[in-house]
């Protein structure tokens, strides 16, 4: 069946450091990929998508790209800031219009 | 704008009682689903409602989980004779459309359960 695999454990770095969230996938057909996002003391929500092969997706700084042969929507953000210390989660759509989480990973940002 | 509003934000219960927890969607959304999440798991599915066509129901654990909602806006999730691993924090979420494609799901901030 359809699943995201993302990296274990949580991320910490410094401000202004370059963060990498791995996310790989395992689906049939062709999903579309989201990264939510959930910031302390709030609900999930929406950071990025790609709906096909190649598409990137941005917002707030950050950047993840669609990548088919490698299975890949990895999330970066070139300089984090301690506001975007939370929990992020990679998600892919399937054809029976439900959304297939992985994991999460926190990230914490240390001045 | 008002989001999805879920009650009880927390919820302690002994094992073997049963509970109802109750999510507001945002005014509009067709599409409404529960989701769990447990500590250091992901986010699983439970259940999908989308306008007046029959839920999808796949993602319900047992037969001791329920959901309903009614008039095509608020809906219950109902677990009876809770156990300890019922514990978890769960989601609701409403969608304006009928793809995750376009419409993006929004999220309450769940109701946390404690079977003790």
């Amino acid at each position: 069946g359809n699943s995201v695999t993302q990296m274990e454990g949580p991320v910490t770095l410094s401000e202004e450091a370059f963060l990498t969230i791995n996310c790989t996938y395992t689906a049939t057909g062709y999903p579309s990929l989201f990264w939510y996002v959930q910031y302390p003391g709030e609900g999930l929500q929406l950071l990025l998508k790609a709906t096909k092969a190649d598409d990137k997706g941005s917002n707030k700084g950050f950047e993840a790209t669609y990548r088919k042969e490698t299975t890949s929507f990895h999330l970066e953000k070139g300089s984090v800031q301690v506001s975007d210390s939370a929990v992020y989660f990679c998600a892919l759509s399937d054809g029976n219009n439900r959304l297939a989480f992985g994991k999460g990973n926190q990230v914490v940002v240390i001045p | 704008g008002a989001g999805v509003s879920q009650s009880p934000s927390n919820k302690v219960t002994e094992k073997g009682k049963d509970v109802e927890l109750r999510c507001d969607p945002i005014s509009g959304h067709t599409a409404l689903y529960w989701y769990r999440q447990s500590l250091g798991q992901g986010l699983e599915f439970l259940i999908y409602f989308q306008g007046n066509s029959a839920p999808d129901k796949s993602g319900l654990p047992s037969d001791r989980f329920s959901a309903e909602r009614t008039g095509g806006s608020v809906s219950t999730l109902t677990i009876q004779r809770t156990q300890q691993e019922d514990s978890a924090v769960y989601l609701c979420a409403s969608s304006v459309g009928t793809s995750l494609r376009s419409s993006p799901l929004h999220f309450g901030n769940g109701t946390r359960l404690t079977v003790t």
